[in-house]
């Protein structure tokens, strides 16, 4: 069974990049597509992103339009994990962080997720 | 761009009861659709993907039903371990969720 596990610093500075890295385990990374949602305190869920692997394409990625601009989302195959980044943070941006696991081709929900980073942004 | 509109926000129900959550799309998302129950304090958990396909494990008093625009989650027989919050996500081509609808002891 796929477990996930996110990892980075839970203090980010306004106006500097937040980077978290997705570890997975108990299944190959190139086997599923990835993603990244985050939940501000006491709020709903917003999608951020996915990533998708193809042994003919490598990798492509999907984002939410109104975090475009700002976020980045690689597979590093050799390690077994994916990284969320984001630039130019500010405070609207304090949330939890998930990973999960999109499980197919044919639809992107998300059947495996992490247990979730608290990201705060404040100096 | 597509907005998910659940209702109602909150619902008060007691241990036993049938409750109904309704999921709409601004527009037409086909049956591209899944259903999520979030604890506090922890990750949301799949319940229902493709409108109508129960999750593997997740118990049969929960259901799913719709198209198109309109969506329901129904849990029969409402169990102490179902009080939660619910979200809808629509993912026909980039993912949006519902608001949620938080289902708590009436």
């Amino acid at each position: 069974q796929v477990r996930l596990q996110e990892s980075g610093p839970g203090l980010v500075k306004p106006s500097e990049t937040l980077s978290l890295t997705c570890i997975v385990s108990g299944g190959s990374i190139t086997d599923s597509h990835w993603s990244w949602i985050r939940q501000s305190p006491g709020s709903g869920l917003e999608w951020i992103g996915n990533a998708y692997y193809s042994v003919y394409d490598g990798w492509t990625t999907r984002y939410n339009p109104s975090l475009q601009s700002r976020v980045t989302i690689s597979l590093d195959t050799s390690k077994n994990q994916f990284s969320l980044v984001l630039k130019s943070v500010t405070a609207a941006d304090t949330a939890v962080y998930y990973c999960a696991r999109i499980p197919t081709s044919w639809g992107d929900y998300l059947d495996s997720w992490g247990q979730g980073a608290l990201v705060t942004v404040s100096s | 761009d597509i907005q998910m509109t659940q209702s109602p926000s909150t619902l008060s129900a007691a241990v036993g009861d049938t409750v109904t959550i309704t999921c709409r799309a601004s527009q037409s998302i086909g049956r591209w659709l899944a259903w999520y129950q979030q604890k506090v304090g922890k990750a949301p958990k799949l319940l229902i993907y493709k409108a109508s396909t129960l999750q593997s494990g997740v118990p049969s008093r929960f259901s799913g039903g719709g198209s198109e625009t309109e969506f329901t989650l129904t849990i029969s027989s409402l169990q102490p371990d179902d009080f939660a919050t619910y979200y809808c996500q629509n993912y026909d081509r980039l993912s949006v969720f519902g608001q949620g609808t938080k289902v708590d002891v009436k």
